[in-house]
C-alpha cells in the first residue's frame, strides 16, 4: 500500500525567505506525485506534479519540487515567499495505472505555510 | 475555477437526517471521486466512478451511498448522519480513470448538531 508523510505539520516563515515543505511517500512501485495547495475557504488545486523524467519539476507561484527515489521523497520548495502563499500543503502519490497498484491519490495530513511579514 | 462544481457549499442538518451533495464534474471528465476532509482524519478516499460506474473504494461508510447519471454528474447520499460526519466533502474529477492528475472542486461542507 502507498502512503505520504509531511514530517512538519506548520511551518512558520518570515516573507521573503525561502522555504522547504517535507514529503516522503512509500510505494512499491513507480509512483506519480503531486503538490495540491488549498487557499482558506477554496478546493485543492494543483501546484506540480512528477510523472516521469526530469526530477526536478517547476509548478506555478515560483514552487518547484525534486523527485528523488533513493531517499523516497518529493520536498517543495520555493526561494521567495509571500504573504499570500499562506495556505495549507498537500503532497499526494499515486501509482500508474497499468502498475497494478492503487492509482487513487493517498494524500498526506498537510503541511500549513504561515508566512509572517 | 477547477470548473469542478459541488452543491450546496453549506449544509448544516441534524443526527438522525439524510443529505445528498451534489457534484458536476469538469467538461469532458468521466471520473469522479469523492473526499472526505476532516481535521483527525486528514483527506480520505471515499469512492470514484467513471463513465457511470463504480471503479474503486475507499473508506465510505454503509450509511454513505454515490451514484454518477449518465450525464456525468455525482451525488453522494449521507444517511442516518452523526456529529462525526461533519466534515468538508470534496469532489474530483479527472479525464480518465487512473487518477492521474485530478482536480477539486471547492467542497460542501456538513455539519451535523
Amino acid at each position: 500500500a502507498q502512503s505520504v508523510t509531511q514530517l512538519d505539520s506548520q511551518v512558520p516563515v518570515f516573507e521573503e525567505a525561502p522555504v522547504e515543505l517535507r514529503c516522503n511517500y512509500s510505494s512499491s512501485v513507480s509512483v506519480y506525485l503531486f503538490w495540491y495547495v488549498q487557499y482558506p475557504n477554496q478546493g485543492l488545486q494543483l501546484l506540480l506534479k512528477y510523472l516521469s523524467g526530469s526530477t526536478l519539476v517547476k509548478g506555478i507561484n515560483g514552487f518547484e519540487a525534486e523527485f528523488n527515489k533513493s531517499q523516497t521523497s518529493f520536498h517543495l520548495r520555493k526561494p521567495s515567499v509571500h504573504i499570500s502563499d499562506t495556505a495549507e500543503y498537500f503532497c499526494a502519490v499515486t501509482q500508474p495505472l497499468q502498475s497494478g497498484g492503487s492509482y487513487i491519490p493517498t494524500f498526506g495530513r498537510g503541511t500549513s505555510l504561515i508566512v509572517h511579514p | 475555477d477547477s470548473g469542478v462544481t459541488q452543491t450546496p457549499k453549506h449544509l448544516i442538518t441534524a443526527t438522525g437526517q439524510r443529505v445528498t451533495l451534489r457534484c458536476s464534474p469538469r467538461s469532458g471528465d468521466l471520473s469522479v471521486y469523492w473526499y472526505q476532509q476532516s481535521l483527525d482524519q486528514g483527506l480520505q478516499f471515499l469512492i470514484q466512478y467513471y463513465n457511470g460506474e463504480e471503479r474503486a473504494k475507499g473508506n465510505i461508510l454503509e450509511r454513505f451511498s454515490a451514484q454518477q447519471f449518465p450525464d456525468l454528474h455525482s451525488e453522494l447520499n449521507l444517511s442516518s448522519l452523526e456529529l462525526g460526519d461533519s466534515a468538508l466533502y470534496f469532489c474530483a474529477s479527472s479525464p480518465g480513470d487512473s487518477g492521474n492528475t485530478i482536480y477539486f472542486g471547492e467542497g460542501s461542507w456538513l455539519t451535523v448538531v
